[in-house]
């Protein structure tokens, strides 16, 4: 198995500009996870789908996050318009079943740098 | 929300040598489970482990629920275990990710 897919690996952008980032999750996971790491807050969840249906977005910051998830097989987060704040690394994760009660899988992370 | 405090947040080691990290948590938790995260930034799941204990190769980790708390030892540690290692909780559909503790091995 490919694992879970991000792409880009770094994405180095003007503030104002529109971000997106993709991820495929593993082939037969049902949920779906965006994180956000930094090092002033760790890891946050921003984000869950489970079967393309968004469940939890709590943890989105703004109105300028969205997150889509048109089918099994790929997720986008878009952040529009960007600032320097939201500068971080961005996780994708899956997992096989409903909910957070399952072992995560998360893939390599987008390194995000807004100037 | 549920808190998650990892201890300690540094530890160097000596190749070779044995460690314990522990994870305390504030309430029961549905699940726990232990990240490695390598210099490269990459998050690699250890254990699944809402309680009881499991092993798997030099690493094993042991969760007492009921004390809320888990710990993962590493035995005969090598420079590729270098890197930050997470738990993480869950109750009620709130996960947290504990700071971290970084280990460094030295050859």
């Amino acid at each position: 198995d490919a694992g879970v897919i991000q792409s880009p690996r770094h994405e180095v952008t003007e503030m104002g500009q529109e971000v997106t980032l993709r991820c495929k999750p593993i082939s037969g996971h049902n949920s779906l996870f965006w994180y956000r790491q930094t090092m002033m807050r760790g890891l946050e969840l921003l984000i869950y789908f489970n079967n393309n249906v968004p469940i939890d977005d709590s943890g989105m910051p703004e109105d300028r996050f969205s997150a889509k998830m048109p089918n099994a097989s790929f997720s986008t987060l878009k952040i529009q318009p960007s600032e320097p704040r939201d500068s971080a690394v961005y996780f994708c994760a899956s997992s096989r079943d409903q909910g957070l009660n399952e072992k995560l899988f998360f893939g390599s992370g987008t390194q995000l740098s807004v100037l | 929300g549920i808190q998650v405090e990892q201890s300690p947040p540094d530890l160097i080691l000596q190749e070779g040598a044995n460690s314990t990290l522990r994870c305390n948590f504030s309430d029961s938790v549905n699940n726990l489970q232990w990240f490695h995260q390598n210099p490269w930034g990459q998050l690699i799941n250890l254990f699944y482990i809402p309680s009881g204990t499991k092993q798997n190769g030099r690493l094993s980790a042991t969760t007492v629920a009921t004390e809320r708390y888990s710990l993962l030892y590493i035995s005969s540690s090598q420079t590729t275990d270098s890197g930050v290692y997470f738990c993480a909780v869950v109750l009620n559909n709130d996960m947290r990710f504990g700071a971290g503790t970084r280990l460094t091995v030295k050859p």
